[in-house]
């Protein structure tokens, strides 16, 4: 089985730009959950989706915002990208909103200069 | 949200024993305890949960205390691959989000 998959890799952006960054989810997997981890620190988590709608929140404002497909990939949107932007993006899958196993990709490397 | 408490750092042997500690004196009845690991330039990685009862799988084992307010992730033999930073997260079975609490994890490394 395929495991989880983000694109792209690595971005470099400037202050005021939008990104949108790109999860799979691993096979049978039909939630997907981000996290935003700075430098040096743990991951946060952002939101995270199930049947295509968004199924809890943490602390970040609205500008972060995400999509699920039907085939439950999912996207993350950052519009008007801040220097305190920059951090590895990271999705995470899981069989159901409350899988006691969550299943992460490597993560997209995002620089805001 | 509950939190927990690791040390910062701990160093380790190869092929030896390795005890990684976590304090969560605030947990509640209805907190489960999971350790996920992040090697370099990965994402997290589950390892292992566990609600009340000590718990062994193929990659580690979860030793609870009674008390249910500290708790410790116990690899067997160490090799260097196991060398990453380690998380103690609560989460509530009850929440029902993916949600996970990350702190700031214990850096272990080990030695050959």
């Amino acid at each position: 089985e395929t495991g989880v998959t983000q694109s792209p890799t690595h971005l470099i952006k400037t202050r005021g730009q939008q990104v949108t960054l790109r999860c799979s989810s691993q096979s049978g997997h039909n939630t997907v959950s981000w996290y935003q981890q700075a430098l040096g620190q743990g991951p946060q988590f952002i939101f995270q989706y199930y049947r295509e709608e968004e199924n809890g929140r943490g602390n970040f404002p609205p500008r972060f915002s995400g999509l699920q497909f039907p085939n439950y990939s999912s996207e993350l949107n950052v519009n008007a990208l801040e220097l305190d932007d920059s951090a590895l993006y990271l999705c995470a899958s899981s069989e159901g909103i409350g899988a006691n196993v969550l299943t992460f990709g490597a993560g997209s490397r995002l620089t805001v200069l | 949200d509950a939190k927990t408490t690791q040390p910062n750092s701990m160093e380790s042997n190869e092929e030896e024993p390795v005890h990684l500690p976590c304090n969560h004196s605030t947990i509640s009845g209805t907190d489960y305890i999971h350790w996920y690991r992040q090697l370099p330039s990965q994402g997290p990685e589950y390892v292992i949960h566990g609600l009340t009862s000590n718990v062994n799988n193929r990659m580690a084992s979860l030793a609870i205390a009674e008390d249910r307010k500290s708790s410790t992730l116990i690899l067997h033999r160490a090799t260097l691959r196991d060398a990453a930073v380690y998380y103690c997260i609560l989460r509530d079975v009850a929440g029902n989000t993916g949600k996970l609490i990350f702190g700031q994890g214990t850096t272990l490394q080990v030695k050959p």
